[in-house]
């Protein structure tokens, strides 16, 4: 069980375009659902906390106009890239937790994003 | 700046030996602190979640200790496995609902 998808897993593209990636919980509903960023050999780091049905949450330095994040019902959250650029260049990961408070995340298997 | 570190970086162990290595995390404003196993190309998968100091934590193998006073947690993995090859993550999580990860340690286990 606390299975978490993401989709894609790898993408490349132009810069100047916007590519969204998608976070969902295959078999629980998730109160709360975390977008991560990992440069090379680097931690991950937080970037936003999501709720269903409210606006997230953005760490400082992190653009909210930049990074779009929807998280439309329990199940699903989007993070968009606008406008991207090389610097944006990253693995992207998401987590979920269900229930209340910082109780285990489960995690998705991660995207790719290369910006050309 | 709260700052997470874990050392070692990187491991190699003899298959069957025990091994061990430590996050450190600020000892002030303690949440929970959490460790999870990444193998490559998978997710990362949650180990233990550790929220009292003293905690001692166990699943088969693989172990954990807390002491959040002084700021650190082990992780230990007793006569270790190919499949305990991974990277393994620790995460703090303070009052102010922060979440820091580690860098991490990768742990090769040696045939």
């Amino acid at each position: 069980g606390a299975v978490v998808s993401q989709h894609p897993s790898r993408v490349i593209c132009k810069s100047g375009t916007s590519v969204k990636i998608e976070c969902r919980s295959l078999d629980f509903q998730a109160t709360t659902m975390f977008w991560y960023r990992q440069f090379p050999k680097q931690s991950l780091m937080l970037m936003a906390t999501s709720n269903e049905g409210s606006k997230a949450t953005y760490e400082q330095g992190v653009e909210k106009d930049k990074f779009l994040i929807n998280h439309a019902s329990l199940t699903l959250s989007t993070l968009t890239v606008t406008s991207a650029h090389p610097e944006d260049s990253s693995f992207y990961i998401c987590s979920a937790i269900y229930g209340q408070g910082y109780d285990t995340q489960y995690f998705g298997p991660g995207t790719r994003l290369t910006v050309l | 700046i709260l700052n997470v570190e874990q050392s070692p970086q990187s491991l190699h162990v003899q298959e069957g030996d025990s091994t061990n290595f430590t996050c450190s995390f600020p000892s002030s404003n303690f949440y929970a602190l959490h460790w999870y196993r990444w193998e490559t190309a998978k997710s990362p998968e949650a180990l233990f979640v550790m929220t009292l100091n003293g905690d001692e934590k166990k699943k088969g193998r693989i172990s954990a200790t807390l002491n959040t006073k002084e700021g650190y947690s082990y992780l230990y993995i007793k006569g270790s496995q190919p499949e305990d090859s991974a990277t393994y993550l620790c995460a703090f999580i303070n009052g102010d609902d922060k979440i820091i990860f580690g860098k991490g340690t990768r742990l090769h286990i040696l045939p």
